[in-house]
């Protein structure tokens, strides 16, 4: 079974912290996502990674960074946690292109919110 | 710009009481569309990938469903256990490692 973990379930942080959220897989995954999910909203996708050291901007990056040192962690880091990242965040990896199956399997996410 | 609407956003049903979700999608070169469930307070569970129009998947009181525009997933004689949000997402040619995702259906399934 692929495990996707997540550092922490919830988080309560203040406004100008700067906060780091961990994910880690075991599947040896190439392919990593950093999502984060409000009502009405739905999931949107902040920052990816096909690969070590490699990242892409999604659809909504402003505000966050991401690091990935190892295939099998991905970090989204918030440089200067505002209330309006109050949200929760989902972490997610999938196989590779090449191997034809897109899917995406999901952390359990954590509840973050900036005072 | 991909786009996915899922409806209704909320169905209730008593237990036993078939149904189905929709997700209808706008995507130049669709490469899959992908079925989730996810619990309160949980990340989404994988459940389902179709590739093509006219094809199937099942799982248990689950079946999905998938034309050149919209997909659904029937829920047969559900039980309370069923109640959760189900999430549709689906990835193109050209981007095939992202997804795009609507915004959901919550189900409650009553006994």
């Amino acid at each position: 079974d692929v495990k996707v973990t997540q550092s922490s379930r919830y988080l309560v942080k203040r406004t100008g912290e700067k906060v780091f959220l961990e994910c880690v897989q075991d599947m040896d995954h190439e392919n990593m996502f950093w999502y984060r999910q409000d009502p009405g909203l739905g999931l949107r996708l902040i920052y990816f990674s096909y690969d070590v050291k490699m990242k892409e901007k999604g659809d909504i990056p402003e505000g966050y960074s991401v690091s990935r040192e190892k295939k099998e962690r991905f970090s989204l880091i918030l440089e200067s946690a505002s209330t309006n990242q109050t949200s929760m965040y989902l972490c997610a990896s999938s196989s590779p292109l090449a191997e034809g199956r897109h899917e995406q399997y999901f952390g359990p996410g954590t509840r973050l919110t900036v005072t | 710009e991909d786009q996915v609407t899922q409806s209704p956003e909320a169905l209730r049903l008593q237990e036993g009481e078939s149904s189905s979700l929709n997700c209808s999608y706008t995507v130049s070169g669709l490469r899959g569309l992908f079925w989730y469930r996810q619990d309160p307070g949980k990340g989404p569970e994988f459940l389902f990938t179709l590739y093509s129009a006219g094809e199937e998947k099942e799982k248990e009181r689950l079946k999905a469903t998938l034309t050149k525009k919209e997909s659904f997933l029937h829920i047969t004689a559900p039980k309370p256990e069923d109640s959760a949000t189900y999430l549709c997402a689906v990835t193109h040619t050209g981007t095939a490692s992202k997804l795009t995702f609507g915004t959901g259906t919550r189900l409650q399934v009553t006994l």
